[in-house]
């Protein structure tokens, strides 16, 4: 069975701050890992993913997130953070042997404070 | 939101009512998915397509029926509605394998 761990319910950090959000997973199977982003009343929209190759993958608004295979995490982290980062994150996992299913954490809160 | 509509966006039904939602897709994507959001858990699979007429129950597929009888809708169906139903449905649909999913705006059922 898959199964998705987000650790931080909700993380509070000030602006400019540096920030983690924490995602480990457990799959007997190698996995495909995701990161969305959920900004209020919309739905989910993708950040960055890992299918292949290096394991550190990057968004194109600063975001970055790390695979570590040994640890099975999947950490998402930005360095200076903006009032406009503030929003919901899920982090999904995919497993290779369910044909295209996604499993999903319980989402961190993220909360930017000026 | 890659050509995804659900309708409709908002809908308060009583207590053993049928209710439809649909999602109804532009992008010719094989894969289509009905998840259900809650707050403490995130969102979780109801059931999925992988092509017409082809489905598969999630983990919370109890209470729920879907069909697919073309590649761009795909309908959820709450027989006889209840208030554990109450939630947040998103539809998403993905192309390749195990890529990514794309997802709708969401339909907000309250069930009274």
């Amino acid at each position: 069975a898959q199964s998705v761990t987000q650790l931080d319910s909700q993380v509070p950090v000030f602006e400019e701050a540096p920030v983690e959000l924490r995602c480990n997973y457990s799959s007997s199977v190698s996995v495909y890992l995701f990161w969305y982003v959920q900004y209020p009343n919309q739905g989910l929209q993708l950040l960055l993913k890992y299918l292949s190759g290096s394991t550190l993958v990057e968004s194109i608004n600063g975001f970055e997130a790390e695979f570590n295979k040994s640890q099975t995490s999947f950490h998402l982290r930005k360095p200076s953070v903006h009032i406009s980062d503030t929003a919901e994150y899920f982090c999904a996992v995919s497993p290779s042997n369910t044909g295209n299913q996604f499993y999903f954490g319980t989402g961190t809160s993220l909360t930017v404070i000026p | 939101d890659a050509g995804i509509t659900q309708s409709p966006r908002h809908k308060v039904t009583e207590t053993g009512t049928p209710v439809t939602l649909r999602c109804h897709q532009t992008e010719n994507h094989r894969y289509m998915y009905w998840y259900r959001q809650d707050p403490g858990h995130g969102l979780r699979l109801i059931h999925y397509s992988y092509g017409v007429k082809d489905t598969d129950k999630g983990e919370v597929s109890d209470g729920y029926s879907v069909s697919r009888s073309k590649t761009e809708d795909f309908l959820l169906t709450l027989e006889s509605a209840t208030s554990s139903q109450t939630s947040v449905y998103f539809c998403a649909i993905g192309d390749s394998m195990n890529t990514e999913a794309f997802f709708g705006q969401g339909t907000r059922l309250t069930v009274v």
